[in-house]
């Protein structure tokens, strides 16, 4: 069965601090993955994507990891600021019968 | 949110009232999509639309119509018979060709039955 995961379910760290959010997913064929970023009440809006030849990507203070090999990626952000208060949802792509496969968030809390 | 949006941001309903939720995107985009959220569950896929004049349902379809008359519009309605229809409703489009297929959202409708 297809699924995405993602841990922790909640957390919350203080302003100017990393942390790194995870996600393990069994979804075949994999195609891509890609982290989006949604603010409460609001649309979720994209990170990154990766393709599976991709280990690594960078946009700003978020990083993303990706080892096909184990199927896990991790999401790191850098330097926290209090508008990264959002929940952060994995979603990975299956190639075959074209489908995105949502995880169900990390929810973050930046506190001062 | 790009270019798309979604009226309105709150809507009220009675029960057994249809309703329609408006999604526009100046994106120039082919495909559209519908997907609901509830607290504690990931996004589930209603309806999307690959090119105007053709739709397919998604995971949970039932309960729900749509209709894509312009490249522009894919409204939403829920009808009388989707039994739990409380929830945050997400309009998206696509870019790209072939596995990429990133999304882009609107701002989304929070829906309630009163």
């Amino acid at each position: 069965k297809n699924q995405v995961e993602q841990s922790p379910q909640s957390l919350i760290i203080l302003e100017g601090k990393n942390c790194t959010l995870q996600c393990n997913y069994t979804v075949s064929p994999f195609s891509n993955l890609r982290w989006y970023k949604q603010d409460t009440g609001r649309g979720p809006v994209s990170l990154t994507i990766m393709t599976f030849s991709e280990n690594t990507k960078s946009n700003g203070r978020y990083t993303a990891t990706l080892d096909a090999d184990t199927k896990q990626s991790s999401l790191h952000i850098t330097a926290s600021q209090l508008s990264d208060s959002a929940s952060y949802i994995c979603v990975v792509y299956a190639g075959n019968n074209r489908k995105l496969i949502w995880g169900l968030g990390t929810s973050l809390a930046v506190n001062p | 949110d790009g270019g798309i949006t979604q009226s309105p941001k709150y809507l009220f309903r009675k029960e057994g009232q249809n309703v329609t939720l408006s999604c526009e995107q100046n994106l120039n985009h082919d495909a559209m999509y519908w997907y609901r959220q509830d607290p504690g569950q990931g996004l589930r896929l209603i309806y999307y639309s690959q090119i105007v004049n053709d739709f397919q349902k998604g995971d949970i379809a039932e309960g729900y119509s749509v209709s894509r008359e312009k490249k522009e519009s894919f409204p939403l309605t829920v009808t009388s018979a989707q039994k739990n229809p409380t929830a945050f409703y997400l309009c998206a489009s696509r870019t790209g060709q072939g596995n990429y297929n990133e999304q882009f959202f609107g701002p989304g409708t929070r829906l309630t039955v009163l």
